[in-house]
Order: C-alpha cells, then structure tokens, then sequence
C-alpha cells in the first residue's frame, strides 16, 4: 500500500515561512492535495494538484512537488494558520490516502 | 456551492452495524461532475479515506475497510449512505462525508458526526 510521511510538527515564527513535507515513492508523479484542518473543524482544502489554490485562499499558501516529495509553503504566516496539514494522493492500489499529518505552530 | 450534512445514531454497540447518511443540498447527487466520499478521523488522530461511490454506482473502498463496507447512493432522496458492519472500538471516530472531482481532492466537507462504539 501507498504511505505518505510528514513531520509530527513545524514551528515557524510570526511573518515568517513554514515549509511542510509530505513524502512518498515517486510523489512527484501523483497529484497532491492539501488541508488545513483547525481544531473541532471540518478539513478544508488549501491546495490541490500541487500548486492550485481554491477561491478564497490567500495567496501566502502554495505547493509543490518533486522526486519522492510534495512541500506546502506558508509564507508570512499568521497566528490563524496554526493548524494541522495533511496531505493527500491517489495512488492505483490504496486509492484515496492521506498523509499522518502536521500540526503547525506559529510562535 | 455544495452542502453536505450526516446524520445517524452517534453511539453504536461493538459487534453491529454502523449506519450514516449524507444528504446533499445545493446540488445533484445524480451529476457526473462529483464522486460522493467518506472520510473518518479517530479523536486525536489523522484522517482515513473510507471510500467513494460515483453516480453511476461505481465504487472506491479502502482495502483495509472493504471486507466490512456498503456505501450506496438514493437519488431520490440526493442522499449516499454508509454502512460498516462488525464494529469495535477501533471504528469510533468523527465520520465526515464530501466530495470530490475526478482528481480526487475533496472540495466540500460536511461538518463531520461523532461515532461512538461502545456498549
């Protein structure tokens, strides 16, 4: 089955960039998504096909994908960005997966 | 834009069958453009694709899930449904519907329902 790794936790300092990773086999074939997920929340989708914002998110986040790694970027980060990111694939055997998640925060 | 709500019993007995409806509003169940989803989150823990259903019927089932899983579309009621039988403690979690586009990115959320299995 298809697995994907990101960090446990980012820390990133007010105004300044977070990077976070997501790693898999030859990721850089597949479509990643992103979401950013706020406590007792539902998910909500920041980036898909792994540079695409959806309408309404700001243009601080971004993505890309190379290799056997898909990296989120927040740029001048917030204090409402703390939340956890997950990433996600669709692979031909484990069909829909997600990543283990990253919870950041924002210092 | 689309809503997504879940609804059914949020505790259900070890041994049972857990059983979720999503009803769907600002659309049409029956459209091509969308796959129909669940995804389920353990308190604390990270998320897990359940499985999908196209309108057509067609379905997408986590392997570790399909042995135990029926997700089924009611266009007259523009609801899909979940059922997973033979539950444990392990299946406790929030139990989200969405949906998605033939990329796989789930674009609509519902606000999710607590499951609990216990006795």
């Amino acid at each position: 089955s298809y697995e994907l790794t990101q960090p446990l936790s980012v820390s990133v300092a007010l105004g300044q960039t977070a990077r976070i990773t997501c790693g898999g086999n030859n990721i850089g074939s597949k479509n990643v998504h992103w979401y950013q997920q706020k406590p007792g929340q539902a998910p909500v989708l920041v980036i898909y096909r792994d540079g695409n914002r959806p309408s309404g998110i700001p243009e601080r986040f971004s993505g890309s994908n190379s290799g056997n790694t898909a990296t989120l970027t927040i740029s001048r980060a917030q204090a409402g960005d703390e939340a956890d990111y997950y990433c996600q694939v669709w692979d031909s055997t484990t069909a829909n997966v997600f990543g283990t998640g990253t919870k950041v925060t924002v210092l | 834009q689309l809503q997504l709500q879940e609804s059914g019993p949020g505790l259900v007995k070890p041994s049972e069958t857990l059983s979720l409806t999503c009803t769907v509003s600002g659309g049409s169940i029956s459209s091509s453009n969308y796959y129909w989803g669940w995804i389920r989150q353990p308190p604390g823990k990270g998320l897990e694709w359940i499985g999908t259903i196209y309108y057509s019927g067609s379905t997408y089932y986590n392997p570790s899930l399909k042995s135990r899983l029926t997700i089924s579309v009611d266009t007259s009621k523009n609801q899909f449904s979940l059922k997973l039988t033979s539950v444990t403690a392990a299946d406790t979690a929030v139990y989200y519907c969405g949906t998605h586009s033939s990329s796989w990115y789930i674009d609509s959320w519902g606000q999710g329902t607590l499951v609990t299995v216990s006795s």
